[in-house]
């Protein structure tokens, strides 16, 4: 069973809309952490956010933010007012036990 | 302060040879992963080390590949003998704490002819 879901292989959106990108996960550790990471194309893994299974409050890091629902166990990623220069693929990643497993990603195309 | 650093960036090889990654976790990092990318597979985690243990190679293709952590600031990833299939970007990546988040290196690109 997949540890962590992304249904949207691909998303285009228009320069300065908001844009969310979808992700699901499952665990039976209650301890566990949520985070979003970016992928330009030149390759670099980029940090964006975290969530922690424990908090209460939904994470924000600038134009980033991270829509938790634990019960249903979703984690959406949340980009406001979106850049030309946020175009890059979007990993959803889960740590549980230390280990981090990634989802297979959204490819984010910003129109212009 | 600097981060995680792979080397080499990229490596073309021939079909049997032995190819050697490298890592330099970030200073104070106890954890340290090594992750293989390829368009088929994503995002594959290989090997985890915490304090320079071993903990889960269950993500090991195979024999061929064997890593080592010998001290602190150094891990390697070795591949041998060499095959097409293996030809990826492979990622190091370290952690200071149980549930935060990893610092990635730049990759290694490895190409296998």
């Amino acid at each position: 069973a997949q540890k962590i879901t992304q249904t949207q292989p691909g998303m285009f959106v228009q320069e300065k809309e908001a844009v969310t990108l979808d992700c699901t996960y499952d665990t039976s550790d209650p301890s566990y952490g949520l985070f979003w990471y970016k992928q330009p194309s030149s390759g670099e893994m980029i940090f964006l956010i975290y969530q922690g299974s424990y908090d209460q409050q939904n994470a924000t890091e600038g134009r980033y933010s991270l829509n938790f629902q634990k019960a249903r166990k979703s984690a959406n990623l949340v980009i406001s007012a979106s850049q030309l220069g946020d175009s890059a693929m979007y990993f959803c990643a889960m740590r549980e036990y230390e280990k981090l497993t990634f989802g297979t990603g959204t490819r984010l195309t910003i129109i212009p | 302060d600097a981060g995680v650093i792979q080397s080499p960036r990229h490596e073309v090889t021939e079909m049997g040879q032995e190819v050697t990654l490298r890592c330099k976790p970030i200073s104070g990092h106890n954890s340290l992963f090594w992750y293989r990318q390829t368009m088929m597979r994503g995002l594959e985690l290989l090997i985890y080390f915490n304090n320079n243990v071993p903990i889960d190679d269950s993500g090991m293709p195979e024999d061929r590949f064997s890593a080592k952590m010998p001290n602190a600031s150094f891990s390697t990833l070795k591949i041998q003998p060499s095959e097409p299939r293996d030809s990826a970007v492979y990622f190091c990546a370290s952690s200071g704490q149980a549930v935060g988040e990893l610092f990635f290196g730049e990759g290694s690109r490895l190409t296998v002819l």
